[in-house]
Formats: structure tokens, sequence, C-alpha cells
């Protein structure tokens, strides 16, 4: 079964571009997470769907950050226009809806983004 | 590598050793916590958890203890091989849905 598949893996881009990320979960998984990874810092939570829903954004740190699912299958995630700030590595991950059990988030190996 | 430019505590082991990963996590109304192992080029793989009911559980070669007095988590890694050789982060979340990470520490396994 393939797991968590992120595209590009890598991607630099300069300042004031645009970068779409891509993010295909695990078929089956409802629900789908962003997280980032800023240099020097830790990994932190972007949003979460369920399903083609945002469940929770409250982790996007501003409107030029655009996530979405349509169909509930794969997401992508726009960064327009890209600042100095936004690089870092950006992971999706995704899990089954179980309801309220906790189910495992798998992983996947990331995006590097690097704006110049 | 994704590390560079993070300056990461680091535990140095050798081969056989056990190895004990400390975390202190922030929010005391946690319900669940997860350790996840993060090799170099690839993303956080989910290692073991524990729920906030529990103060113990162990896994294949691993354990993981929580001691929510002092807001503490720990991971130990029985006979430390070389393909531990990893990241490690801790991370904790009411629920899988919004977790919080920490700043990870460095395992290095030598010979």
């Amino acid at each position: 079964e393939a797991g968590v598949t992120q595209f590009p893996s890598h991607s630099v881009i300069e300042k004031g571009q645009t970068v779409t990320l891509r993010c295909d979960p695990i078929s089956g998984h409802d629900n789908l997470y962003w997280y980032r990874r800023v240099m020097g810092k830790e990994i932190k939570f972007l949003l979460h769907f369920v399903k083609e829903s945002k469940q929770d954004e409250s982790g996007m740190p501003n409107n030029r950050f655009l996530a979405e699912r349509t169909g509930g299958t794969y997401s992508t995630l726009k960064v327009q226009p890209a600042e100095l700030e936004d690089s870092g590595v950006y992971f999706c991950a995704s899990s089954q809806d179980f309801g309220q059990v906790n189910t495992e988030a798998f992983f996947g190996q990331g995006t590097r983004l690097t704006v110049v | 590598g994704e590390s560079v430019g993070l300056h990461l505590p680091t535990l140095s082991v050798q081969e056989g050793d056990n190895s004990i990963i400390n975390c202190a996590y922030s929010n005391s109304a946690s319900d669940y916590f997860i350790w996840y192992k993060q090799e170099s080029g690839k993303g956080p793989q989910f290692i073991i958890d524990i729920r906030s009911n529990m103060d113990k559980r162990q896994g294949q070669r691993v354990t993981v203890l929580l001691n929510k007095t002092v807001k503490h988590l720990s991971l130990q890694i029985a006979a430390t091989q070389p393909g531990d050789s990893a990241v490690y982060f801790c991370a904790e979340g009411p629920t899988t849905d919004k977790l919080i990470f920490g700043t990870g520490t460095r395992l290095q396994v030598f010979p």
C-alpha cells in the first residue's frame, strides 16, 4: 500500500513567486493534516481536513497560505506570494477517521521549500 | 539536510546499550502522547503512543513512560542498534488531530 506522498520533494523559488505543494494521503484516509518546520523551530500544525472540509485551520500563519482538498482526496497548499520566512519543510499526514478514537497519523516525506 | 541550522540536543550511545530520550511537554490538558522517529530525508514515523490514563506502555524494544505530575515523557530503547540513529520527537495533543511537537533529540549510535 502506498504511503502519504508529497510533491515536489524540493522547491526553490524567488521571493514574491507562487508555489503549490501537493499531498496524496493514504487511500481511504479522511483526515489530512499539514504541518511545517521552519528553520530552527519545531514542527508546527497548520491545518486539518476531514474529507473536503477544513476542520481546523488555526495554525495557518496568514492569508498568503491557501489549502484546498477538492473532492476529499489529494490536497494542495499554495503560498502566494512567498516570503523568505516561509522557507522550511512542509509535511502532510493522514489518518483514518473513527470518530473520537485516536488513530495513527502517517506522515509523508515532506517538501523542502526554499525561498530566495 | 533538513536539520541544517537546527541545534538539536544529541544523545550518543554505544551499540547494544539502552537509550533514554526525554521530553518535557507543555499542556497539562493533553490526553495523547506520541513518539516519532525521523530519519534523514523522511517524514516522522510513528514509534509508540500513550494515553494520559496510563503511565507506561511497551512495544518492541521500546517503552514510553509518562509522568503527568511533572509533565515529562520518556522513550526507552533497549539494545540500541545503528538503525535507531535518527531524530526523535515527542508530540502531544488532545487527539491525533492537532499535535504539538517538541524540538527533537538526535540519537547517534556508535559501534
